[in-house]
């Protein structure tokens, strides 16, 4: 089985910068996926980690500690369109064809002037 | 590229009554999901396809929901009767098996009201 925990909310102010942490535990991991979901619509992805370190795209990035089973979600320039909620999901087998993704409660982050 | 599609996107119904959503995945994804998201929580695998065989329904409450994937296309889920706890929207997503990190990629959803 797996437990993913991630801050249920979080408020930041325009322009500044703000991390969405995430801790998991699996029995097997192979792959923690970031999706944005804005109120009323389906979840987008963001980003993927799959071996540690961090991985950069735009204003995002996320980052991966296999060993600590932790990830966390960096938004720089914060911008009003960034109010959404943030979800964490991590995939516990190699990729094929039962490779199954589990998502966390997601974090609702706020953006204010 | 067309996305992922489901129908309807809103139903209201009784408890008791039956439901039926509709999606249609990326052309050429194998894999299908149906999730379940509760407002306020995160999306919940109830079932997944590959091609046209279930690989994973550990979460699927069968007594009263059903998902069929004929063709290996095009895939329905059920619930009969439905409860006042299944209220939430029910997502579609799709992935390519044979893509380096195979993110999914959701549908808009249908949103289930039960009353």
């Amino acid at each position: 089985g797996q437990n993913i925990d991630q801050p249920t909310e979080m408020t930041a102010t325009e322009g500044a910068i703000v991390q969405i942490n995430c801790t998991y535990q699996t029995s097997g991991f192979n792959g923690l996926f970031w999706y944005q979901q804005h109120a009323g619509e389906a979840p987008t992805f963001l980003s993927y980690n799959v071996l540690d370190g961090l991985e950069e795209k735009g204003r995002f990035s996320s980052f991966l500690s296999r060993s600590k089973g932790y990830s966390y979600l960096l938004l720089k320039e914060l911008q009003m369109k960034d109010s959404a909620s943030y979800l964490c999901a991590v995939r516990d087998r190699p990729t094929g064809t039962a490779s199954k993704l589990t998502f966390g409660t997601g974090t609702r982050l706020q953006v204010t002037l | 590229e067309a996305g992922v599609a489901q129908s309807p996107r809103y139903k209201i119904i009784e408890k008791r009554q039956s439901v039926a959503f509709w999606c249609n995945p990326i052309s050429g994804h194998a894999t299908l999901y149906w999730y379940q998201q509760i407002l306020g929580q995160g999306p919940k695998l109830l079932i997944q396809f590959q091609n046209n065989g279930v690989v994973d329904d550990s979460q699927l409450p069968k007594d009263r929901f059903s998902a069929e994937r004929l063709k290996g296309v095009d895939s329905t889920l059920k619930i009969q009767p439905a409860k006042l706890e299944d209220s939430a929207v029910y997502l579609c997503a799709s992935r390519y098996s044979g893509r380096k990190g195979g993110e999914l990629f959701f549908g808009e959803g249908s949103r289930l009201t039960v009353l």
